[in-house]
């Protein structure tokens, strides 16, 4: 079975800051881990998404995150933040069988400050 | 346009009333997903589909059935609504191994 843990409901950061949003995954397999962005009133979109391959994975808009698995971690990083990257922002988890299926952490508001 | 549709996007309904939510996807992609979104838990699998004529429970199946007769189409009924099933429903589709995700534009929906 796998979980996601994403701490905190709602992060604050300036236009122009460092954007981190955490994401901690519990898997008894080796996982595939995926950051998905939701703009107010849309579907989901996928920014990035890490599968075995290289451990920093790039993602649209900027965004990159580092699949740490000493740490079980899976952190999203952008440099500095644009007000457009305000959205809410959701890590999950999957196995790597075809049947595998995605499981969502809780999310992140992010907003971004003028 | 090619994509993946739901309708309605919004829909107010009474309890006990059936009420069905559609998706439709012109990928032909093998899987397909519905999930509610609610404040503080994050989206949570309903029922997914491998291929047409197969599905299976996902995390919180009850109050809700599927079906799918074509490999496009993938409906979500829910057969005598309550107020907690008042939420935002999402649709989504990947092809079979390991692709991307999609979701669909959601479906808001209020059971009152």
């Amino acid at each position: 079975a796998q979980s996601v843990t994403q701490l905190g409901s709602h992060v604050s950061v300036s236009e122009g800051a460092l954007v981190l949003l955490r994401c901690n995954y519990s898997s008894s397999v080796p996982p595939y881990l995926f950051w998905y962005v939701q703009y107010p009133n849309q579907g989901l979109q996928l920014l990035l998404k890490y599968t075995s391959a290289a451990t920093l994975v790039k993602g649209i808009n900027g965004f990159e995150a580092e699949f740490k698995k000493s740490e079980t971690s899976f952190h999203l990083t952008k440099p500095s933040a644009h007000m457009s990257d305000a959205a809410e922002y959701f890590c999950a988890v999957s196995a790597t069988g075809a049947n595998s299926k995605l499981t969502f952490g809780k999310g992140i508001t992010l907003s971004v400050r003028p | 346009d090619a994509g993946i549709t739901q309708s309605p996007r919004y829909k107010i309904t009474e309890t006990g009333r059936q009420v069905t939510l559609m998706c439709h996807q012109t990928w032909s992609h093998s899987y397909m997903f519905w999930y509610r979104q609610d404040l503080g838990h994050g989206l949570r699998l309903i029922y997914y589909s491998a291929a047409a004529d197969i599905t299976d429970k996902g995390e919180v199946p009850d109050g809700y059935v599927v079906s799918r007769s074509k490999t496009e189409n993938f409906p979500l009924t829910l057969e005598s609504a309550t107020r907690s099933q008042t939420s935002v429903y999402f649709c989504a589709s990947r092809t079979s191994g390991l692709d991307t995700q999609y979701f669909g534009p959601g479906t808001r929906l209020t059971v009152l």
